[in-house]
């Protein structure tokens, strides 16, 4: 089944403590990205990547970092989160062009204390 | 740099009633348009993508249109029924593959 994976689904954690967000997908995109929700502010874009080793910025990238090292993966890193991170993230992936949607992954729900 | 825009933000209608959903943006120049749903905490669910060249997509009780020269798009969906009940958003996918959201319209489907 085509798919984008994330893991883990739900996470609590303290402030300071680096943590990664794994996104993986199965249906050989180029492109991946990352976003957050939250109430009243819709989903934003934190980063994304065009393809294998190349990343960019999106609209809130404070705070987070990313790596694109094999094509199917693109974890999210929090170095040093904080309480304004608590957010629902989804990760997303696509082909480039016009015929192209894009799948995304069913989120993770992060709490930071 | 793009804009989308759905109103309402919350929509409620009895059972058995068609749906119909909004969604404008401000620059014209996409590769497509794709609609999606989710349900409260949960992930986002395609349900279709028009491109730029076409005008309507349908899949079983959903239509959806898109009309580039006024900047709309709109979802139909026939026949509510209350597992319809979710938020629903439009995303619009232009150059660079930059995906841009609406705000959402959250649905109701009384039974």
């Amino acid at each position: 089944e085509a798919q984008v994976t994330q893991n883990p689904r739900y996470l609590i954690t303290v402030t300071g403590k680096k943590l990664t967000v794994t996104c993986s997908q199965n249906m050989n995109h180029e492109y991946m990205s990352w976003y957050r929700q939250d109430p009243g502010l819709g989903l934003r874009q934190i980063y994304y990547s065009m393809n294998v080793e190349v990343t960019d910025k999106g609209d809130v990238p404070e705070g987070y970092k990313v790596s694109r090292k094999e094509k199917r993966n693109f974890p999210l890193i929090l170095e040093s989160p904080s309480p304004n991170q608590t957010s629902l993230y989804f990760c997303a992936s696509s082909r480039p062009g016009l015929d192209y949607g894009y799948t995304f992954g069913s989120g993770t729900r992060l709490t930071v204390v | 740099k793009q804009e989308v825009t759905q109103i309402p933000a919350a929509l409620s209608v009895p059972e058995g009633e068609n749906l119909v959903l909004n969604c404008s943006f401000t620059d014209s120049a996409i590769y497509n348009l794709q609609w999606f749903r989710q349900d409260p905490g949960k992930g986002l669910t395609s349900l279709l993508l028009i491109q730029s060249s076409q005008r309507e997509q349908t899949s079983g009780r959903l239509n959806a249109s898109l009309d580039k020269s006024s900047g709309r798009s709109t979802l139909y969906i026939a026949a509510s029924q209350p597992g319809d009940s979710a938020t629903y958003l439009c995303a619009s996918k232009a150059a660079g593959n930059k995906l841009t959201f609406g705000g959402g319209t959250r649905v109701l489907v009384k039974p």
